[in-house]
């Protein structure tokens, strides 16, 4: 069975400083997909990167970057530049299948990830 | 250009009632996916519809729990005699069909608001 396992319940950082949030995942499908979400304090889901398993390079959207190894089976968020507002809690999780399919994702418990100025 | 549409965002319930939770995917989106999140957990998967047809619907509960995407309107996810381990955050997604899979392989899940179940 597929697992996600974020073992950083909560994380405290200052403003400016780069942040990695762990995520490992457990699967024995050859093709899936990982994603990041954040969920701010007012609940909803926001989509901030995603990796393919056959992807070769990591990948990156702006400030996050997504550190992906695929033989440690991790595949850790890095934020840099970090902002007051990136204050939320953050989850991992995984799709089997690589394309289509049903997006039947599992999640990980979370980060909550606090920035203080 | 809405997103993904739930409503009601809050919903209080004494134990016995039904709620009602309604989703509206985003435009152009013929996928719906209903996740549930209990206090200080992450989501879990609960069913998988599109238009008239239930794909997967195996992290359901067996029982008083249904869900639906009918022809026209939104898709209804609806909890009969409810308790108070019923009380979470139910959310609603949508992707597009598989023929609009973006060539990135991310076919990417856009995520409602949610609706909060409180059930005294």
């Amino acid at each position: 069975a597929q697992k996600i396992t974020q073992t950083q319940p909560g994380m405290f950082v200052q403003e400016k400083e780069a942040v990695t949030l762990d995520c490992t995942y457990d699967t024995s499908d050859q093709s899936y997909g990982l994603f990041w979400y954040k969920q701010p304090s007012s609940g909803e889901m926001i989509f901030l990167i995603y990796q393919g398993s056959y992807d070769e390079q990591n990948a990156t959207e702006g400030r996050y970057s997504l550190n992906f190894q695929k033989a440690r089976k991790s595949a850790n968020l890095v934020i840099s530049a970090s902002q007051l507002g990136d204050s939320a809690m953050y989850f991992c999780a995984m799709r089997e299948g690589l394309i289509q399919g049903a997006q039947k994702l599992v999640f990980g418990q979370g980060t909550r990830l606090t920035i203080n100025p | 250009n809405a997103g993904v549409m739930q409503n009601p965002r809050h919903l209080v319930r004494r134990r016995g009632q039904e709620a009602r939770l309604r989703c509206s995917p985003m435009k152009g989106h013929s996928h719906v996916y209903w996740y549930r999140q209990l206090p200080e957990e992450g989501l879990k998967f609960m069913v998988y519809l599109q238009k008239e047809n239930i794909i997967d619907e195996s992290g359901m509960p067996k029982e008083r729990f249904s869900a639906e995407f009918p022809k026209e309107g939104p898709s209804i996810l609806r909890i009969q005699q409810v308790v108070r381990g019923d009380s979470a955050a139910y959310f609603c997604a949508s992707s597009p069909g598989w023929n609009r899979v973006r060539s990135s392989g991310a076919n990417v899940l856009t995520f409602g608001a949610g609706s909060r179940l409180t059930v005294l």
